[in-house]
């Protein structure tokens, strides 16, 4: 069984500050997501990542595989209360099963 | 497009109640995924589907849980009986091919 391991599990921080949290796995995945998930809604896709080293943006959002393939970080620049969410990554996808890591839980205070 | 479509939204039943969750995927994805999310365990994949039938049932936590796909449009999860660890947010996914899953709203369920 894909483990994906998130850290950290919880994190609070004020309006613009940067942050970075992480998604580790023991085993290689050929792809990456990273979802964003809001209460009460299920979780939105956000980026895929497939090949090592790879960095990809998405406005304020840096997204990172490893290059060996496992593991992957999120670093949010100047960090706003609208980022507040849980951000899942997840491994496999498209016609198979997501194998889902636990999450974090992001609050930004204003 | 309605996007992936859950029914219902919320359901309170009592332990052994039988539980009918509904899913509509997008039309035109041929794959379809129920997930089961709690805060001890995070999202669980139970089963997916591709083209109407099941290719992986290993999430499924017992035989009282089962999921049918009858036609492309349409999905059930039964849970008989129903008990108070069931209790949890069920999500429904589709996709086509290997481009993203989107997911539905979820369906809160729980057993008293």
């Amino acid at each position: 069984t894909q483990l994906l391991e998130q850290s950290p599990q919880f994190l609070s921080i004020q309006e613009g500050e940067n942050l970075t949290v992480y998604c580790n796995s023991s085993s290689v995945f050929s792809s990456l997501q990273w979802y964003r998930q809001e209460p009460g809604e299920g979780p939105v896709l956000l980026v895929t990542v497939v090949t090592g080293g790879e960095v990809k943006k998405l406005k304020r959002l840096t997204f990172q595989f490893g290059d060996a393939r496992k593991d992957s970080s999120l670093h949010i620049t100047a960090a706003q209360p609208g980022d507040t969410g849980l951000y899942l990554c997840a491994g496999g996808g498209g016609a198979d099963g997501l194998t889902f890591g636990k999450g974090t839980h992001l609050i930004i205070q204003p | 497009d309605a996007g992936v479509i859950q029914s219902p939204r919320h359901e309170v039943t009592e332990m052994g109640q039988e539980v009918t969750l509904r899913c509509k995927p997008i039309s035109g994805h041929n794959s379809l995924f129920w997930y089961r999310q709690t805060m001890m365990r995070g999202l669980e994949l139970l089963i997916y589907f591709n083209n109407n039938v099941p290719i992986d049932d290993s999430g499924m936590p017992e035989d009282r849980f089962s999921a049918k796909m009858p036609n492309a449009s349409f999905s059930t999860l039964k849970i008989q009986p129903s008990e108070p660890r069931d209790s949890a947010v069920y999500f429904c996914a589709s996709s086509f091919a290997d481009v993203e899953q989107f997911f539905g709203p979820g369906t809160r369920l729980t057993v008293l």
